[in-house]
């Protein structure tokens, strides 16, 4: 079976301040790994996604997350956040050829100005 | 843009009534699913269905039911609701068909509240 443990689960930082969320993730078979992001009263949004390539993927709007086999991770990053990121993420893996996704227990980002 | 559509966003009800809260796609996707979402953020997946007449139950016991009579509506239905009930309903949908990543695409949400 998969896990995923998003490890803090509220994270508060000042406007333009870089930023992390951490994920990582158990399972025994190769994985595709998500981010989402939800905003205040919205649905969940697809922020970006690892499936196979390039262990490092990027978002539009400059978040960027890398995948660590080796730590089995997923950590998510901004260089400089917006007082717009304010949101709640989750973290999502999908066992290849499950075609069901686990999700962590979400992260509240608050920025302050 | 995902396609999918979840009515009403916020509904006020009594205990004792009966709800149902309405999804639709338009994407084709054969899977659909239901999460409920606690205070605390977490989601719990509580229906899914990967086609017509089929549904199942998921992670999470819920006293709610489910119909997938046509593949782009997926319906969940409380019978006689009560303040325990009271969450943040998320439809979701996803191609099995074609990606295989399991990838799912998220309705606004309907947030209920029985008093």
């Amino acid at each position: 079976a998969q896990s995923v443990t998003q490890l803090d689960s509220q994270v508060p930082v000042f406007e333009e301040a870089p930023v992390e969320l951490r994920c990582n993730y158990s399972s025994s078979v190769s994985v595709y790994l998500f981010w989402y992001v939800q905003y205040p009263n919205q649905g969940l949004q697809l922020l970006l996604k690892y499936l196979s390539g390039s262990t490092l993927v990027e978002s539009i709007n400059g978040f960027e997350a890398e995948f660590n086999k080796s730590q089995t991770s997923f950590h998510l990053r901004k260089p400089s956040v917006h007082i717009s990121d304010t949101a709640e993420y989750f973290c999502a893996v999908s066992p290849q050829g499950a075609q069901k996704l686990v999700f962590g227990q979400g992260t509240r980002l608050t920025i302050n100005p | 843009e995902a396609d999918i559509y979840q009515t009403p966003r916020y509904l006020v009800i009594g205990t004792g009534k009966k709800i149902t809260l309405e999804c639709s796609q338009t994407m084709g996707h054969d899977k659909m699913y239901w999460y409920q979402q606690d205070p605390g953020m977490e989601l719990h997946l509580i229906h899914y269905s990967y086609g017509v007449n089929s549904t199942e139950k998921g992670d999470l016991s819920s006293e709610s039911t489910v119909s997938r009579i046509r593949t782009e509506h997926f319906p969940l239905t409380l019978e006689s609701a009560r303040p325990s009930h009271t969450s943040q309903y998320l439809c979701a949908s996803s191609d099995g068909r074609r990606t295989r990543t399991g990838e799912l695409f998220f309705g606004e949400g309907s947030r209920l509240t029985v008093l």
